[in-house]
């Protein structure tokens, strides 16, 4: 079975702009989390979707947004990006049934804003 | 804030078991522990986990003391990719809604040739 892709890999923006980030889940997964590592803050939750609903938010901004479509695939977006917006952004699908399933991470998308 | 405290660097050689400790004194009887790690820049791979029971599978084995308050991850025999951030992470249950991975900082795992 396939893992978590994400697309791009890689991306530069700058200061200023928005960007999309995508991510196709496990095959049969609902719920798709993301989160941002950054060196200063490590790994931190932004939100989950599950059923095209965003279920459970963490503490970002307005600014970082995300949606979820009807075959599970998620998108978040930035706008107005910022420098300190530079980071990896993970994805993690899982079943979604409940909190207690385990959650499997895609590559990741490395934004750098210039 | 992570509700689990890790050392933060071990080292171990090659082809040798690595124990790797977690602390979770505040653990909760339906908190699962879940173990993931990560290779430079790549993302988090998810290990093994476990409530009460010790647990093994092809990566590693989890071993949890009575009181649940602590628990170490057991590399069986590392290898030079096992060199990784190793994340203890505790969670809740099937009824609990935090859906959310809280990630502390890690210990960073070195093996040596």
């Amino acid at each position: 079975k396939a893992g978590v892709t994400q697309t791009p890999r890689y991306l530069i923006k700058t200061r200023g702009q928005q960007v999309t980030l995508s991510c196709s889940p496990i095959s049969g997964h609902r719920s798709v989390s993301w989160y941002q590592q950054t060196p200063g803050q490590g790994l931190q939750f932004l939100f989950e979707y599950f059923s095209e609903t965003q279920r459970n938010k963490g503490n970002f901004p307005g600014r970082f947004s995300g949606r979820q479509f009807s075959n599970s695939r998620s998108e978040m977006n930035v706008s107005t990006l910022e420098l300190g917006d530079s980071a990896l952004y993970l994805c993690a699908s899982s079943l979604g049934g409940s909190g207690a399933e385990t959650q499997y991470f895609g590559p990741g998308t490395r934004l750098l804003v210039l | 804030d992570a509700k689990t405290t890790q050392p933060t660097s071990m080292d171990c050689a090659e082809g040798r078991a690595a124990n790797l400790p977690c602390n979770h004194s505040t653990i909760s009887g339906n908190e699962y522990v879940y173990w993931y790690r990560q290779i430079h820049s790549q993302g988090p791979q998810y290990i093994i986990h476990g409530l009460k029971n010790n647990e093994t599978n092809e990566m590693a084995s989890l071993i949890i003391t009575e009181d649940r308050k602590s628990s170490t991850l057991i590399l069986p025999h590392a290898t030079l990719r096992d060199t990784a951030v190793y994340y203890c992470i505790v969670r809740g249950g099937p009824m609990d809604s935090s859906y959310k991975l809280i990630f502390g900082s890690g210990t960073r795992l070195l093996v040596r040739p």
